[in-house]
């Protein structure tokens, strides 16, 4: 079936990296997202990869895709305390049908 | 007003009560989605409209009905809600159904007692 799995919970010093990993079962996804929900928000997209790339940079932000394996991962450099949040992973694809599949979410905690 | 709104942002409502989520987008764009965010669950799609159609409705019951008069509206219409509805319910906007970019609204917090 349809699964995308996260950690619930990560905690980190401010200044260090944060790796948010990710697995998920369909291999044809077409996108792949990051997003981040903070405290009585909505959902904000971060990045997003294409199912036929590896990595993905975007500033502190650094998207890794393992297709072999269906593992994504998250890499925030230099995580500040405004970082704290919750981030899904989710896969999209769009073939007669639309499925936008999400993870359960990984609470980041950043320590000053 | 920018963005994707929804309101009320709150709302609590009896098990026999009518009510309605509305959402509206600034953005020009031609897809519109409603969403369910459960505690330690996975985000659910609802539905999804495109130029006001609808055109995904994964397996929702029908006391949760939509409605998009326009590509900037759309509507959550509730009835005979379950306490395990209790939830906060996302609308999201992309550009067409099946862009690589959504964007979301602040979401309604729904409480049914």
């Amino acid at each position: 079936g349809e699964d995308v799995e996260q950690s619930l919970f990560l905690s980190v010093r401010e200044g260090d990296s944060s790796v948010i990993n990710c697995t998920y079962t369909d291999s044809s996804s077409t996108y792949l997202y990051w997003y981040k929900q903070e405290p009585g928000a909505g959902l904000q997209l971060l990045t997003y990869i294409f199912s036929n790339m590896d990595m993905k940079q975007d500033q502190r932000l650094t998207v890794l895709l393992n297709k072999k394996d269906k593992h994504l991962s998250l890499r925030i450099a230099d995580t500040q305390t405004g970082d704290s949040a919750i981030y899904f992973c989710a896969e999209m694809w769009a073939s007669g049908t639309y499925k936008y599949i999400f993870g359960t979410g990984t609470r980041l905690k950043v320590l000053a | 007003e920018t963005g994707v709104t929804q309101t009320p942002r709150h709302l609590v409502m009896g098990m026999t009560n009518k009510k309605s989520l509305k959402c509206e987008q600034h953005l020009g764009h031609n897809a519109m989605y409603w969403y369910k965010q459960s505690a330690k669950k996975p985000l659910e799609l609802m539905f999804v409209y495109s130029l006001e159609e609808r055109v995904e409705n994964n397996s929702v019951p029908s006391r949760f009905s939509p409605e998009c008069p326009n590509s900037s509206h759309l509507f959550l219409h509730l009835h005979t809600l379950q306490p395990e509805d209790s939830a906060l319910y996302l609308c999201a906007s992309s550009q067409e159904a099946g862009s690589y970019e959504q964007y979301f609204g602040p979401g309604t917090r729904l409480t049914v007692t």
